[in-house]
Formats: structure tokens, sequence, C-alpha cells
């Protein structure tokens, strides 16, 4: 399967802490995505990092990628209660368009 | 902000009924998605479907499923013969291209 699978499953710490999670995937892919997602609505992009891109920052966010290991890291610093959510990486592999979610990380953030 | 937008936002149907979701993608855009969520779980690829035909489509689209764009704005998922494990959220997504998806809210369909 192509599809990445994050770590940990769930996430729990207190407002004003980093949060990291890991994604893993299986082939070569042109691009890795974030999502997130609130309870019961619809994903939400984050941020996209391309397969030559190493690090990426958005705001709190910053992602890696590591082609050779087939890993991405998702860094959420300074966490709010705002920021509880579940968090997904999805693989855009080189052979085809369709983008593949994984089980996702569930973040709570306690104030 | 332009945004994907669905109907229903949460349907509950017979085992066997048909049922239509809809969605309207973001006007420019030209590739179109259907994911399904099972309560819980991960995010699962349906189709895509680009210049007016299904491009990609993953074993879960079996023949009981099929998508058309009957206009230049609507983009469905028709499910012929519902079954209980059907049940879950099924989202629609847009893109320009590789890249970005925009997802729509979801629609809740419930197999009773």
């Amino acid at each position: 399967s192509q599809q990445g699978e994050e770590d940990p499953q769930a996430l729990s710490i207190q407002e004003g802490e980093n949060a990291t999670m890991n994604c893993s995937y299986k082939t070569s892919i042109n691009n890795l995505q974030w999502y997130r997602q609130n309870s019961g609505r619809g994903l939400v992009h984050l941020i996209l990092i391309r397969s030559n891109e190493r690090e990426k920052h958005s705001g709190r966010l910053r992602v890696t990628l590591d082609t050779s290991k087939k890993s991405s890291s998702l860094l959420i610093t300074a966490s709010r209660a705002a920021d509880t959510a579940s968090y997904f990486c999805a693989t855009d592999p080189t052979n085809d368009y369709k983008l593949s979610f994984g089980a996702g990380t569930t973040v709570t953030v306690r104030a | 902000e332009p945004e994907v937008t669905q109907t229903p936002s949460h349907q509950v149907t017979q085992m066997g009924q048909e049922v239509i979701l809809r969605c309207v993608p973001i006007s420019n855009h030209l590739y179109f998605y259907w994911y399904r969520q099972i309560l819980g779980q991960k995010v699962e690829f349906l189709v895509s479907f680009y210049n007016n035909e299904i491009s990609e489509k993953s074993e879960i689209f079996d023949d009981q499923f099929s998508v058309e764009r009957p206009d230049g704005s609507n983009f469905t998922l028709k499910i012929r013969s519902t079954k209980l494990e059907d049940s879950a959220m099924y989202f629609c997504a847009s893109s320009e291209g590789a890249g970005e998806l925009f997802f729509g809210e979801g629609s809740r369909l419930t197999v009773l």
C-alpha cells in the first residue's frame, strides 16, 4: 500500500507544548501533504512538501521529509486548545494521482 | 473564499435503497474526488474524475457505485443498492491539478 501511516495514534499535551507526529510511507512520491480534521468536519489542507524539499514551515507548523527513509514529521509549536484535531498525512505517488491518507494522529491539547 | 459544498449533510436510508450524494466543486477546478471515512477510521479513496471520465478508482468502488458530472457544476456519487457497511462519511474534494485538495464538509450516510 502507498498509504502513509501516522505515529502515534493519539497524543495528549498541555497548551504551550510542542506536538510532533510522524508519517511513514512505502513508495516514491511527488509530494506529501498534511491535513487536519476537526471532529465531524471535512479535511483542511495544512502544508505540502515536495519530494525534493527537506523542510518547510508555515506559521507554527514545521514539516520535514526524508525520502531515503520514506518518512515525514509534522511539528506544531506552542500548541493551543484550538489545535485539538486529527492530523493526517497524505501521499501523492509518482505513478498516478491518487492522494492516499493514513489513519491519522488524534491530538488533544489540554488547557 | 471558494469552497466545496456537499448535500445532504446527513442521509438515513434503508438497506437496498439507492442514494445520491451531491457535490459542487470549486468552479475552476478540473479534478474531482470522492473519499469515505467510516467512523473513527482512515480516510479511504473511492474515485477520481477528470475530463468527464473516471481516472482512477479503488477496489471499494465496485459496480454498486457510480459518479457523474451531469452539468457544469455538480458532481454526484450514486450508490445503487446500499448495504449496512456503506454507512460512513462521504467527502467530495476538488483540485486544480496535482497538489492541494479542497474538501467539502461531508455527507453522513446511515444505512439501516
